[in-house]
């Protein structure tokens, strides 16, 4: 069975401080990707990232990075220098190979950046 | 233009009603969801079209019917719903289905059931 865990519910943070989600994830595949998406008050969920399980470089893109390790199964998020724009509910989600198109999503951190 | 567009952004609608969700994408994306989030909780897989043919259902209920006219077009038919549909209804597209794909979401229509 698939499961994404995300234990951080809700994170607050003051404008400028870095903050890292957390994401674990469980799945017998060998062949698997980890996606982020970012949820705003506005509804539309936001493609960010896109990490395959044969890949475990790090990224960064501009005020984001994630960083990917398969021997503790996390996929974790970090903003550096976080912004009010940065507010949202950010999801982990897991899909796999096998044929079926369904995407695991974790529970969701709402992030809330204090100004 | 990566963008999913839905209509309308909000709709409520009694018990009896029937109403249709419009969500529409020119991405020349093959395969279209629908999902849907309730309040605080992950979106819900609902259904799955590839090109233009249903490919999963979620064990939806009949009372809610999707449709894909043509590959950039997918709606959802409302009939008899409860008051516990009420919820945030998020249409997707990918390029394909398969698990490499990423998904774009369009702003959902939040319906209420009254």
């Amino acid at each position: 069975a698939q499961k994404v865990t995300q234990a951080q519910t809700e994170i607050s943070v003051v404008e400028k401080e870095d903050v890292t989600l957390d994401c674990v994830y469980e799945t017998r595949d060998t062949t698997y990707y980890l996606f982020w998406y970012k949820q705003p008050p506005s509804g539309e969920l936001v493609f960010l990232i896109r990490r395959n399980s044969f890949d475990e470089q790090n990224e960064i893109s501009g005020r984001y990075s994630w960083n990917f390790q398969k021997s503790t199964s996390s996929f974790n998020f970090t903003i550096t220098a976080s912004q009010v724009v940065d507010s949202a509910v950010y999801f982990c989600a897991l899909s796999f190979s096998g044929g079926y198109q369904k995407v695991t999503f974790g529970t969701g951190t709402k992030l809330q950046v204090i100004p | 233009d990566t963008e999913v567009t839905q209509t309308p952004k909000h709709l409520v609608m009694g018990m009896t009603n029937k109403k249709s969700l419009k969500c529409e994408q020119h991405m020349g994306h093959r395969a279209m969801y629908w999902y849907k989030q309730k309040a605080k909780k992950p979106p819900e897989l609902m259904f799955v079209y590839s090109y233009e043919k249903l490919s999963i259902n979620e064990s939806v209920p009949s009372r809610f019917s999707p449709e894909c006219p043509n590959s950039s077009l997918l709606n959802l038919h409302l009939h008899a719903l409860q008051p516990e549909d009420s919820a945030l209804y998020l249409c997707a597209s990918s390029l394909l289905t398969g698990a490499f794909y990423e998904q774009y979401f369009g702003p959902g229509t939040r319906l209420t059931v009254t």
